[in-house]
């Protein structure tokens, strides 16, 4: 059974450009979250996702920043007109149980704006 | 949601036995205490999960008080590979909600 995939692991974008970070959740798992760390800091809660549902958003900068978790396909996290600050690790995990439970993480997609 | 407090860094030696106490006054009746590992460059990895008394599983183990107020994971016997940041972590079962990271703590065994 495979992990939490998430790719591309690694992502540079220039000031401005648009970036998409993916995130196969574990067979069998329909709860996403989406995490943000930056260097040396903890983690932070994003976005919380079931299948075609924003559950909780309420990580989720106003601005620039959405996520979708589709009947078919991985999560997408989408950052629009990146600046520097948004230079960071983004962390995908997926559970089986609603708001519980073990979450299954992925690598991570490390983001850098130049 | 209970917010967790535990402390930023801990040292320790080859061989001994390390406790990290996290602290959740707020807990509530349904929430239950899972800890996180997590390497430099990786996703954090669950360790134990646990609502009240005791739990052990080939990792760690898990000490809840009755008041259910904090609790201390337990690493016996350290190794250099154990080094990592540990989260505790406070989540309600069975219900909706996003699930809150502490800022974790950081241990560094020496040889």
């Amino acid at each position: 059974n495979a992990g939490v995939m998430q790719n591309p692991r690694h992502l540079v974008r220039r000031r401005g450009q648009e970036a998409r970070l993916r995130c196969s959740p574990m067979k069998g798992h329909s709860h996403v979250y989406w995490y943000r760390q930056l260097p040396e800091e903890g983690l932070k809660f994003m976005v919380y996702l079931q299948k075609e549902n924003i559950i909780d958003e309420s990580g989720m900068p106003k601005e620039r920043f959405s996520a979708e978790f589709p009947k078919e396909g991985p999560s997408i996290l989408r950052i629009q007109q990146v600046v520097r600050g948004d230079s960071a690790a983004y962390f995908c995990a997926s559970s089986p149980l609603e708001g519980g439970g073990e979450l299954f993480f992925g690598e991570g997609s490390r983001l850098t704006v130049l | 949601l209970a917010k967790t407090t535990q402390p930023i860094s801990m040292d320790s030696y080859e061989g001994q036995e390390v406790n990290i106490t996290c602290s959740h006054n707020n807990i509530a009746t349904n929430d239950y205490i899972t800890w996180y590992q997590q390497f430099p460059s990786q996703g954090p990895r669950f360790i134990i999960q646990g609502y009240k008394t005791k739990v052990t599983n080939e990792v760690a183990s898990l000490f809840i008080p009755a008041d259910r107020k904090s609790s201390t994971l337990s690493l016996p016997r350290v190794s250099l590979s154990d080094t990592a940041v540990y989260y505790c972590l406070v989540a309600t079962g069975g219900s909706q909600g996003n699930l809150i990271f502490g800022k974790g703590t950081k241990l560094s065994v020496k040889p």
